[in-house]
């Protein structure tokens, strides 16, 4: 069955980096369009951005735009959200989710990874 | 992007129905049918319910509808049930490959 697999929990410092990894099965990873999503304590859903890994293709949110990179390891099923220059705003489970419908960012979601940014 | 607009919160009795409204504007809403409405439950990934304004996935049970008027979609959930209880999110296309979720619904069965 198609599932998303996310990489554990971090906790980092302000100003650090973070690279979230998302591994899929049970479908075809090479030609699909993969979204992050963000969630802040107790806030709503917000979207980052979108991969597709067939072309290499990426979008992001003007409100990350600069400081988020989305990637993808086709020969590893894996997509991947580095998110950089962390400050606590930026605490929060950010999801991975595939899009298999036009217009719709996310059909089947990751477990959620918690990046908590403390000092 | 400004977030779309829900209601913060909506309830009802177990057998009752429930709607759900997600206000936005001609640049996203009103200007495509691609409107879809996740369910999350507490401490849980959301899970789609509704893609392009009213189709349902295979497995989500017909009590789940979607539509739209203009820059408003809507979710009507019927025949509520105790685990219906969750928070509701809807999310529109944007243009330019981008998209923007609304601003959330906590729905409480009495």
């Amino acid at each position: 069955q198609v599932q998303h697999v996310q990489s554990g929990g971090e906790v980092k410092n302000p100003g650090a980096s973070v690279k979230v990894s998302c591994k899929a099965s049970g479908y075809t990873f090479s030609d699909t369009t993969i979204h992050w999503v963000r969630q802040a304590p107790g806030q709503r859903l917000e979207w980052m951005g979108w991969i597709n890994t067939g072309s290499g293709g990426t979008k992001y949110s003007q409100k990350f735009q600069g400081r988020v990179t989305i990637s993808s390891d086709t020969s590893a099923n894996t997509a991947y959200m580095e998110l950089s220059g962390l400050r606590s705003e930026d605490t929060g489970v950010y999801y991975c989710a595939r899009q298999v419908v036009s217009g719709t960012p996310g059909d089947n979601w990751g477990q959620g990874t918690l990046v908590t940014v403390s000092s | 992007q400004s977030a779309l607009t829900q209601p913060p919160s909506a309830s009802g009795s177990p057998g009752q129905s429930v709607t759900i409204s997600c206000t936005g504007t001609s640049s996203d809403v009103g200007g495509y049918n691609y409107v879809s409405w996740y369910q999350q439950h507490p401490g849980k990934a959301p899970k789609l319910l509704i893609y392009e304004v009213y189709k349902r996935p295979s497995g989500v049970p017909d009590r789940f509808s979607g539509s739209k008027s203009g820059n408003t979609a809507s979710l009507t959930v019927s025949g509520l049930q105790a685990e219906d209880e969750a928070d509701y999110y809807c999310s529109s296309y944007a243009g330019s490959n981008s998209y923007v979720f609304g601003t959330g619904t906590e729905v409480t069965v009495l």
